[in-house]
């Protein structure tokens, strides 16, 4: 079984500042990982993931999510946060045994100000 | 990644009232799935949609309430029925295409429904 943490339920960040969204997991298996967002009024994009390999994962949008093992953690970031950046994330997890169903997190809303 | 269609993008229904929502995909999938969002919620798994045969449904959902077809392997019908206001939901459709572990879904930009 899998199951998904996301602390805050809401992060606030002004416009150039870092961004970090915390995401724990728990896994019986090996998981793979996955940060969506969710823009107002459609469906979920993936940004990255992690299946195996090197552990440091770039996505899209300039985010970067770091795999660690011994903290059961796939924390995501970005270095400077824009306007166009405020949306909804998800992070999600799946056993690496076959095809298995995603396990998402509560998300995490990004809020930016000027 | 593939062009997910869903039809209708957003509807208001009356109570006790069925609506099938649409799923198109613009390539040969090996899986699709709906999910319902309820209000700022997460995303919950209702079933997953067997091409030609009966959905795989998560506990706490019933083939009655969310009957699913899947005749093919770029379409999926989603029905919900006898609809209550607890059925507002967004709905979506995900799809999964290749084969192996760790490949992602990719999401259609769900059905907004709200049920009076």
């Amino acid at each position: 079984a899998q199951s998904v943490t996301q602390l805050g339920s809401h992060v606030s960040v002004s416009e150039g500042a870092l961004v970090l969204l915390r995401c724990n997991y728990s896994s019986s298996v090996p998981p793979y990982l996955f940060w969506y967002v969710q823009y107002p009024n459609q469906g979920l994009q993936l940004l990255l993931k992690y299946t195996t390999g090197a552990t440091l994962v770039k996505g899209i949008n300039g985010f970067e999510a770091e795999f660690k093992k011994s903290e059961t953690s796939f924390h995501l970031t970005k270095p400077s946060a824009h306007m166009s950046d405020a949306a909804e994330y998800f992070c999600a997890v799946s056993g690496s045994s076959g095809y298995s169903t995603l396990t998402f997190g509560k998300g995490t809303m990004l809020l930016v100000s000027p | 990644s593939a062009v997910i269609s869903q039809k209708p993008s957003r509807d208001i229904c009356q109570r006790g009232t069925s609506l099938t929502i649409q799923c198109q995909v613009d390539s040969q999938v090996t899986m699709m799935f709906w999910y319902r969002q309820q209000p700022g919620q997460s995303l919950t798994l209702i079933a997953t949609a067997n091409q030609g045969s009966e959905a795989t449904y998560e506990s706490g959902f019933v083939i009655d309430k969310f009957p699913i077809s899947r005749p093919n392997l770029t379409f999926s019908t989603l029905t919900v029925s006898n609809m209550s206001p607890e059925d507002s939901s967004i709905y979506l459709c995900s799809v999964v295409i290749g084969t192996g572990g760790g490949q992602p879904q990719h999401f259609g930009d769900g059905t907004r429904l709200s049920i009076l």
